[in-house]
């Protein structure tokens, strides 16, 4: 079975910097499909950012951005000028192309220190 | 217009009791899932369905039994409640391949 490690259970970040949140995966395919998902305290799990690992160019979404090292099986989640709003718990997740299963990371407690 | 809806939000019951958490969706999807999530927020697949056939069954007591009435439809049935059982429990769903899933709300189950 795939693997996905966070290695950062925690992190911190002052408001309107940068965070990089890292997130490494074991896998033998070649098709596959990495995400990012967003846990505020209200426990709801939103999609931040989706990467189709054929693509080379890294995938954004606004203030959000990965870097896609598929050699290294690296996904790194990037977030620019954060927010209050960004706190949360972040989870990387992988899919292959033709299955049914995600596998997800262990988790990475984002705090936005105003 | 909620994409996955699950009820309850909340239940708090006794040990030995049998409960059931519903799940909806509404986005067409072939896909239907349950996971656990515990205290340290780590999600744990149980089960997965596409289109009302049983595809990920994951090692879970047999006291959890889900069932799938038509593919917009994937309930969870729990006998004989534990303290171990309670943890958040969430709904999600995708299309068949490569798409990613979206999630209900959960449902916060408390054992006493």
């Amino acid at each position: 079975a795939q693997t996905v490690t966070q290695s950062q259970p925690e992190m911190s970040v002052q408001e309107a910097e940068t965070v990089t949140l890292s997130c490494t995966y074991d896998t033998s395919e070649s098709d596959y499909y990495l995400f990012w998902y967003k846990q505020p305290p209200s426990r709801q799990m939103i999609l931040v950012i989706r990467q189709e690992a054929y693509k080379q160019q890294n995938a954004t979404e606004n203030r959000f951005s990965v870097n896609f090292q598929k050699a290294a099986k690296s996904f790194s989640l990037k977030i620019s000028d954060s927010q209050l709003g960004d706190a949360a718990m972040y989870f990387c997740a992988y899919r292959s192309a033709g299955g049914n299963q995600f596998y997800f990371g262990t988790g990475t407690s984002l705090t936005v220190i105003p | 217009d909620t994409a996955v809806s699950q009820t309850p939000k909340y239940l708090v019951t006794q040990m030995g009791n049998d409960k059931s958490i519903k799940c909806e969706q509404n986005l067409g999807h072939d896909t239907m899932y349950w996971y656990k999530q515990d205290s340290k927020k780590f999600l744990k697949i149980m089960f997965s369905y596409n289109n009302k056939e049983l595809i990920i069954n994951e090692t879970v007591p047999n006291r959890f039994s889900p069932k799938s009435p038509d593919k917009a439809h994937l309930n969870l049935h729990i006998n004989s409640l534990e303290l171990g059982d309670s943890a958040v429990y969430f709904c999600a769903s995708s299309r068949r391949q490569g798409y990613e899933q979206y999630f209900g709300p959960g449902t916060r189950l408390t054992v006493t």
